[in-house]
């Protein structure tokens, strides 16, 4: 069954600390990953997408890495700031034209 | 660009009513897809549509959910009657196209309350 896991379910850090969020799938056939942020009230966002061949993509404080032998990729966050609370949802997506696979989300609260 | 618009963007009503929810596409995107998101599901797709034409229904969870999409610009998702359990944020977003490697760029929400 194609499924994907993100953890941990929640998760509360100090303004300036970094945090690294994680997702496993066993999507297959894979295509590619996206990481979206979905602040309160609103929808998901896109931060960054990635493909099988790429280990390692960064956007500003955000970086993100995919291992496709183990299906597992993560979402570093930099130096953290209370903007970056929100729901970090991890999606994984077929080959072909075909529904993407969603996790149920982190939900990031960054503190002062 | 003003991105995807829905409507309302938020819904209060009783249970056995009908509840209509309204979006409209970014312009020049022509695949259009419905949402339903909860706390303990997550983001469930409905129904998705390319070029105007339902693509893939399966998402839908009864007979009593309905999607239309009469032109490029507009689409609906019709609940009749409603129950307390459809209440959700319910999203729209739309893409250049059905395939993974097209951004799906989604609307504000629409949060539904049955009681």
């Amino acid at each position: 069954k194609n499924q994907v896991e993100q953890s941990p379910q929640s998760l509360i850090i100090l303004e300036g600390k970094n945090c690294t969020l994680q997702c496993n799938y066993t999507v297959s056939p894979f295509s590619n990953l996206r990481w979206y942020k979905q602040d309160t009230g609103r929808g998901p966002v896109s931060l960054t997408i990635m493909t099988f061949s790429e280990n390692t993509k960064s956007n500003r404080r955000y970086t993100a890495t995919l291992d496709a032998d183990t299906k597992q990729s993560s979402l570093h966050i930099t130096a953290s700031q209370l903007s970056d609370s929100a729901s970090y949802i991890c999606v994984v997506t077929m080959s072909g034209n075909t529904p993407l696979v969603f996790g149920k989300g982190t939900r990031l609260s960054v503190i002062a | 660009d003003a991105g995807v618009i829905q409507s309302p963007r938020h819904e209060v009503t009783e249970m056995g009513q009908e509840v209509t929810l309204r979006c409209k596409p970014i312009s020049g995107h022509n695949s259009l897809f419905w949402y339903r998101q909860t706390m303990m599901r997550g983001l469930e797709l409905l129904i998705y549509f390319n070029n105007n034409v339902p693509i893939d229904d399966s998402g839908m969870p009864e007979d009593r959910f309905s999607a239309k999409m009469p032109n490029a610009s507009f689409s609906t998702l019709k609940i009749q009657p409603s129950e307390p359990r459809d209440s959700a944020v319910y999203f729209c977003a739309s893409s250049l196209g059905t395939r993974g490697s097209y951004e799906q760029y989604f609307g504000p929400g629409t949060r539904l309350t049955v009681t």
